[in-house]
């Protein structure tokens, strides 16, 4: 089936730091992923589509210039938290339909922990 | 009224049991119809995928939706230890919309 891998699974990093986190479609090609933000105990909050050769399209509230998404090609897209702080610990995921308009497929997830 | 609504929970069965996990939506354009299983720390695993109003079956678990009612829901038959995870509900209207999820109900089965 489709395999989407996250990297790294979990990170630690002290304030201020910037933090980037890789998605990629293992046996497809993906010209759109979504990155996704989980509260403990919440529901998936999308953060933003990534769109393959263009601009990322963020949703309501999310801060682009804080959480900078690249997709440079059809198989890997990146999350960047820059200036990260404790407020931005959370664990991150992407997905990717292996087929457009399909089920979305999601990676394991990057926890993220801010000291 | 919030577009996709689910009971958090917490469930707890014992093994064996017959699980009823349900969502109700709002959006009529919703046309296909997700359940994704997770685990403590990882993420969402696609378990079972259907389109329109009926039933579907893979193996203990069924999904229906019933679209005049806008409801759809997930039975586990012969739960398992091993099925203790969060359930998320995630209709969708098709194309590159994006995904709705309900909050998702936590779900143990205690042997």
């Amino acid at each position: 089936g489709a395999v989407v891998s996250q990297h790294p699974s979990w990170v630690i990093c002290k304030s201020g730091t910037s933090v980037k986190i890789e998605c990629r479609s293992l046996d497809f090609q993906a010209t759109t992923m979504f990155w996704y933000r989980q509260f403990p105990k919440q529901s998936l909050m999308l953060m933003a589509t990534s769109n393959e050769g263009s601009k990322a399209t963020y949703e309501q509230g999310v801060e682009k210039d804080k959480f900078l998404i690249n997709h440079a090609s059809l198989t890997l897209s990146t999350l960047t938290v820059t200036s990260a702080h404790p407020e931005d610990s959370s664990f991150y995921i992407c997905s990717a339909p292996p087929v457009s308009g399909q089920p979305q497929h999601f990676g394991d997830g990057t926890r993220l922990s801010i000291l | 009224q919030k577009e996709v609504e689910q009971d958090p929970g917490p469930l707890s069965v014992p093994e064996g049991a017959i699980v009823s996990l349900n969502c109700t939506y709002s959006n009529s354009a919703f046309q296909y119809f997700m359940w994704y299983r997770q685990y403590s720390r990882k993420g969402p695993e696609l378990l079972m995928y259907t389109y329109s109003s009926g039933n579907k079956e893979d193996g203990r678990f069924t999904a229906q939706v019933d679209k005049s009612s806008k409801y759809i829901s997930l039975f586990i038959r012969d739960s398992q230890p091993s099925d203790s995870a969060t359930y998320l509900c995630a209709p969708h209207p098709g194309g590159s919309e994006k995904l709705v999820f309900g909050k998702g109900t936590k779900l143990t089965v205690n042997p």
